[in-house]
């Protein structure tokens, strides 16, 4: 069973904070790793995606992948109210194969 | 642009009803896909198209039928549900089947 692993939360941060979500994953041939974020009763909606390992940054966000110890994070720097949602870490083998998401984390950020 | 769009946004239908939902794209993906999902729970994988042709069927009852008529539309017609099927219904879509995919708003289905 390939499972990706989140603490399900509530990760509760001070407004300004870094945010720090974590992710690990159990299939070592996963190619593909994703964040969505996801606001009470709305669909996903795409973060980052990273494909090799280290660090790719896009705004006020970081994703970090290490596939040696199976882990990916997203660092979310000078948090706001409005990062307040659950934050789905997402894995993908290569080719034609599902996407496996984790259960999610869910983040306060408290002005 | 990333839109996926589905429709109808809300849904309430009886045990007896046949109703459909449908997801349009028009990026070109080749890849599309239906999701469930319920409170507090990730996406739930249903079914994926791939150029057109089913390709996963992740075991989902036959109560929910999908289909694919062309490259940019997608519908799952919904028959005989039960009260436990109603959740938000998700479709997305990707360039291709390896490739990151992008969610529509979601269907709010609910079943008396």
């Amino acid at each position: 069973q390939k499972e990706v692993e989140q603490n399900s939360g509530p990760l509760s941060v001070p407004e300004g904070a870094i945010a720090s979500l974590n992710c690990t994953y159990s299939d070592r041939v996963s190619q593909s790793f994703f964040w969505y974020r996801q606001y009470s009763g709305k669909s996903p909606e795409l973060i980052m995606s990273i494909y090799s390992n280290g660090d790719k940054e896009d705004g006020r966000f970081t994703a970090q992948l290490n596939k040696a110890s199976q882990y990916v994070s997203l660092l979310i720097r000078d948090s706001q109210p409005s990062d307040s949602a659950t934050y789905l870490c997402a894995v993908k083998r290569s080719g034609n194969t599902p996407l496996v998401f984790g259960k999610g984390t869910r983040l306060s950020v408290i002005a | 642009d990333t839109e996926v769009t589905q429709t109808p946004k809300h849904l309430v239908m009886g045990m007896t009803n046949k109703k459909s939902l449908k997801c349009e794209q028009h990026m070109g993906h080749r890849a599309m896909y239906w999701y469930k999902q319920k409170a507090k729970k990730p996406p739930e994988l249903m079914f994926v198209y791939s150029y057109e042709k089913l390709s996963i069927n992740e075991s989902v009852p036959s109560r929910f039928s999908p289909e694919c008529p062309n490259s940019s539309l997608l519908n799952l017609h919904l028959h005989a549900l039960q009260p436990e099927d109603s959740a938000l219904y998700l479709c997305a879509s990707s360039r291709t089947p390896q490739e990151t995919q992008y969610f529509g708003p979601g269907t709010r289905l609910l079943v008396l």
